[in-house]
């Protein structure tokens, strides 16, 4: 089955720890994308990767890194934690930068991070 | 079911009634548009797309319009269901840029039976 896999879902932690979060598509897309999600602000992009060891920030970089050793992994590492990073992050991939149906993203089902 | 975001415009249909759910785009550079479904504790679910060159599109129950214009978009779903009932966001993108999509901010959709 195609899909975005995201581990853990759920993440509890404490400030300071740092914590990776893996993101992994079975689709050979090369396109892929970190985003969290916070009440009142939607989705924003976090970071982004075109291809393998090519990736770039998004719109709230900050407190945040990834690599991209790989095509189908796209991993997210907080290396130290802070409360206001508590929010529920995506994974999203697609096949390429074409157009039409190739660039649709697809999403994985979420990572609930809280931070104490 | 987990809350995707507080302070949502919403809307309430009678179940086998037609919605429509409208979006403002911000960027008139941008030249392909996502409709997306979340449901609760789920990721955004792709449910039909436009480019810019097009003013319609159809799916199965689902119809996109899109007005360049007045950079508006709605989609419309036919006949709802209480499967319908999620959160639904519009995206827009400029291709060929950095493929980021911006969404909306969402709309609550709740099927009355």
């Amino acid at each position: 089955e195609a899909q975005v896999t995201q581990n853990p879902r759920y993440l509890i932690t404490v400030t300071g720890k740092k914590l990776t979060v893996t993101c992994s598509q079975n689709m050979n897309h090369e396109y892929m994308s970190w985003y969290r999600q916070d009440p009142g602000l939607g989705l924003r992009q976090i970071y982004y990767s075109m291809n393998v060891e090519v990736t770039d920030k998004g719109d709230v970089p900050e407190g945040y890194k990834v690599s991209r050793k790989e095509k189908r992994n796209f991993p997210l590492i907080l290396e130290s934690p802070s409360p206001n990073q508590t929010s529920l992050y995506f994974c999203a991939s697609s096949l390429s930068r074409g157009t039409g149906r190739e660039e649709t993203q697809y999403f994985g089902p979420g990572t609930r991070l809280l931070v104490l | 079911g987990e809350s995707v975001g507080l302070h949502l415009p919403t809307l309430s249909v009678q179940e086998g009634d037609n919605s429509i759910i409208n979006c403002a785009y911000s960027n008139s550079a941008s030249d392909y548009f996502i409709w997306y479904k979340q449901e609760s504790g789920k990721g955004p679910q792709f449910i039909i797309d436009i480019r810019s060159n097009m003013d319609k599109r159809q799916g199965q129950r689902v119809t996109v319009l899109l007005n360049k214009t007045v950079k508006h978009l709605s989609l419309q779903i036919a006949a709802t269901q209480p499967g319908d009932s999620a959160v639904y966001f519009c995206a827009e993108k400029v291709t060929f840029g950095n493929e980021k999509l911006t969404f909306g901010t969402g709309t609550r959709l709740t099927i009355i039976p």
